[in-house]
């Protein structure tokens, strides 16, 4: 079975510094990623997603940065991080198709201080 | 331009009542495919349901269904016999076709507490 792992569950970075999430995806290739952003009681926003390896959408400008060294790992980036950035970061998988939706892991809870 | 809205920031309902989750979506593309996800306080994204545009019967899963009205480009989410559990955030999601690679879009979604 598919299975979607993502670390860590909750980080505090002081401003100004890196940051490095990690998702993987196992059980299924060549899946679509997506990392979503959530602040505090809102809604999900896009900020990227990538349908193979090496390919990147981006949706949002900013800051964050992702990639997809592996064809089941997307790791979401920052060299400096801002407290706009603090928030839930959520990673999601789908098989390609319009018919399927996503398989969500657990989530980062990130607060920048 | 919302292409998915959810009027309603938060509902209450009685336990073992049933709620209506309103969701309405904009799209000119014919074929697409609607869902709905939980959000308990856990932060987890639950999938739920999920109404293909062709679909002609109404989507159901337990206590789940989805009142698809495709005229209206509507697709209401209905728990029936509410449960304290229910007691989450519900988001409504729209994918359209292009390559089917298209991300899912998400309302802003809707806070339901179920009061014992």
């Amino acid at each position: 079975s598919q299975t979607i792992h993502q670390w860590p569950a909750t980080l505090v970075q002081p401003v100004g510094s890196p940051l490095s999430l990690e998702c993987t995806v196992e059980g299924t290739s060549n899946p679509n990623l997506y990392w979503y952003r959530q602040a505090a009681g809102r809604g999900l926003q896009l900020l990227f997603y990538s349908v193979g390896i090496g390919q990147i959408s981006s949706e949002v400008p900013q800051n964050l940065s992702a990639s997809r060294p592996q064809d089941r790992q997307f790791i979401l980036s920052s060299k400096k991080l801002l407290l706009s950035d603090s928030g839930f970061y959520l990673c999601a998988w789908s098989v390609k198709g319009l018919n399927y939706g996503y398989t969500f892991g657990s989530g980062t809870r990130l607060t920048v201080v | 331009a919302q292409k998915i809205t959810q009027t309603q920031p938060g509902m209450f309902v009685q336990e073992k009542e049933a709620v209506t989750l309103d969701c309405t979506y904009d799209t000119s593309d014919p074929s697409y495919g609607l869902f709905w996800y939980k959000q308990p306080s856990s932060g987890e994204m639950i999938f739920l349901i999920y109404q293909g545009s062709y679909d002609q019967q109404n989507a159901t899963e337990g206590r789940y269904s989805l009142n698809f009205q495709k005229a209206r480009k509507s697709a209401n989410l209905v728990i029936s016999a509410s449960q304290l559990g229910d007691s989450a955030m519900y988001f409504c999601a729209m994918r359209e076709p292009s390559s089917g690679n298209t991300p899912l879009v998400f309302g802003k979604g809707t806070r339901l507490s179920v009061i014992a």
